[in-house]
């Protein structure tokens, strides 16, 4: 089944630590993108990628860095400089602009609790 | 820079009743994309509906309809015979058109609650 798969679903990180969350898809998507969510804050864009080795900054890019060397794969680490790194993260696809039709497929999530 | 506006933190609406969301969006582009997604407790965001803006007529998505307004900048969505299962988070979101280079850079509104009653 094509789709996109996050992991682990819930993640417990130690202060001061860096913490990398996968996000793998098999839809052939170009663009892939992270967003965080919290309550009453919508979904925020950290960073987002049109193509391989190609990646920019969303809205709230301090504290998180990415890759993306591969098609398929797009992972965030959550950097000690990230100050409130608990929040619930969604790795997201599309096609690209132009290509088909622009609506982004979602994961299931990563739930971070720093502790 | 565009927003996106949902002014109804939650709702509620008894079962097989209709009920409608309202968005509204601030920007300056013409082209553009409107969407409607649903997060239930699972938390997986779905899909419900979208809206091209240069389209004139209103999607609908069997019991899912919106009602695109350009001039207003409002987009909402109505929900008929409301299930159980429609029970969740509904977020707003729109995307310009971007031209060369440009990406597909979703943004949200901050959702609204919606709880179906037996």
């Amino acid at each position: 089944d094509g789709g996109i798969t996050q992991s682990p679903k819930y993640l417990f990180r130690k202060e001061g630590q860096n913490v990398t969350l996968s996000c793998e898809q098999n839809l052939n998507h170009d663009a892939m993108y992270w967003y965080r969510q919290d309550p009453g804050q919508g979904l925020r864009l950290i960073y987002y990628s049109q193509i391989v080795n190609d990646f920019q900054k969303g809205d709230i890019a301090e504290g998180y860095s990415v890759s993306r060397e591969k098609k398929e794969s797009f992972p965030l680490t959550v950097t000690s400089a990230q100050k409130n790194p608990t929040a619930f993260y969604l790795c997201a696809s599309s096609l690209r602009t132009g290509l088909g039709p622009a609506e982004a497929f979602f994961g299931q999530g990563t739930r971070l609790t720093v502790v | 820079a565009q927003t996106v506006t949902q002014s109804q933190p939650e709702m509620s609406v008894q079962e097989a009743e209709t009920v409608t969301l309202s968005c509204t969006y601030d920007t300056s582009e013409n082209n553009y994309y409107l969407f409607w997604y649903k997060q239930p407790p699972s938390r997986q965001m779905i899909l419900v509906i979208r809206q091209e803006a240069y389209k004139q007529q209103n999607a609908t998505e069997n019991r899912f309809s919106v009602n695109f307004q350009k001039a207003a900048k409002s987009f909402s969505l109505k929900i008929s015979d409301s299930q159980l299962g429609d029970t969740a988070m509904y977020f707003c979101a729109f995307m310009k058109l971007p031209y060369g280079g440009a990406t597909n850079k979703l943004i949200f509104g901050t959702g609204t609650l919606l709880a179906v009653q037996p």
